[in-house]
């Protein structure tokens, strides 16, 4: 069982470049995340989708946008490069029906950007 | 809007010490609460939850947690910590939305280092 697959898991990138970071997972989860972890400041989340052909802004949505492709996919898109979005990049997914709060993540996409 | 705070961001300590972190959250209303921790190299795994029921909350590896809610705490503790606890450990809170769905807000995390 698979669960939360992120690709790719490390990418160099010059600032301006654009790049997308994909998510899927498999069990067949409503809810799904964009987390940015940094040092010193935990998990940010950065969007998130409620369910298949919503989604919404985080607290730090700035410099990214999503795309809820179906019900199993949940990609990250940044247009337009900046230093200050080198960090780790969690996905996440949880049931939406009698969920309490658990999400279960994916193993992470260290990303930098020069 | 919900926010978490922990306590201690670098711990260390020796093998068969005990543990406590330290959370707290700002919210007063009914929680959902979470410690997850995150081992080098890993990925984020669920180490215990409340939802409901008695206060002090028995998870994975030993680890245990009081809910306190007079105190808005969760504090995570393990009488005696070995080596392979060395890790990061996060603290949450779910945040309830019109529709069913919420969204876990983070501490920023506990980074613990446990010497031989």
């Amino acid at each position: 069982n698979a669960g939360v697959t992120q690709t790719p898991k490390f990418q160099v990138l010059k600032t301006g470049q654009s790049m997308t970071l994909q998510c899927a997972q498999d069990m067949n989860h409503n809810s799904m995340y964009w987390y940015r972890q940094d040092p010193g400041m935990g998990l940010r989340l950065i969007y998130y989708s409620a369910s298949e052909g919503t989604t919404d802004k985080g607290e730090v949505p700035n410099g990214y946008n999503v795309s809820r492709l179906n019900k199993r996919e949940f990609s990250l898109r940044l247009e337009s490069a900046a230093p200050s979005q080198t960090s780790v990049y969690f996905c996440a997914s949880s049931p939406r029906t009698g969920n309490t709060g658990e999400l279960f993540f994916g193993e992470g996409s260290r990303l930098t950007v020069l | 809007a919900q926010s978490v705070s922990q306590h201690n961001h670098h711990v260390i300590l020796s093998e068969a010490a005990s543990l406590e972190l330290g959370c707290n959250y700002s919210y007063g209303g009914t929680v959902n609460l979470f410690w997850y921790v995150q081992y080098p190299g890993q990925h984020l795994q669920l180490l215990l939850k409340y939802f409901s029921g008695d206060p002090l909350v028995k998870g994975i590896k030993g680890f245990e947690a009081e809910f306190i809610k007079s105190k808005f705490s969760f504090n995570l503790r393990k009488p005696s910590v070995q080596w392979s606890d060395t890790a990061e450990y996060f603290c949450a809170v779910n945040e309830m939305f019109s529709g069913g769905y919420n969204k876990l807000i983070f501490g920023a995390g506990t980074r613990l280092a446990v010497h031989p």
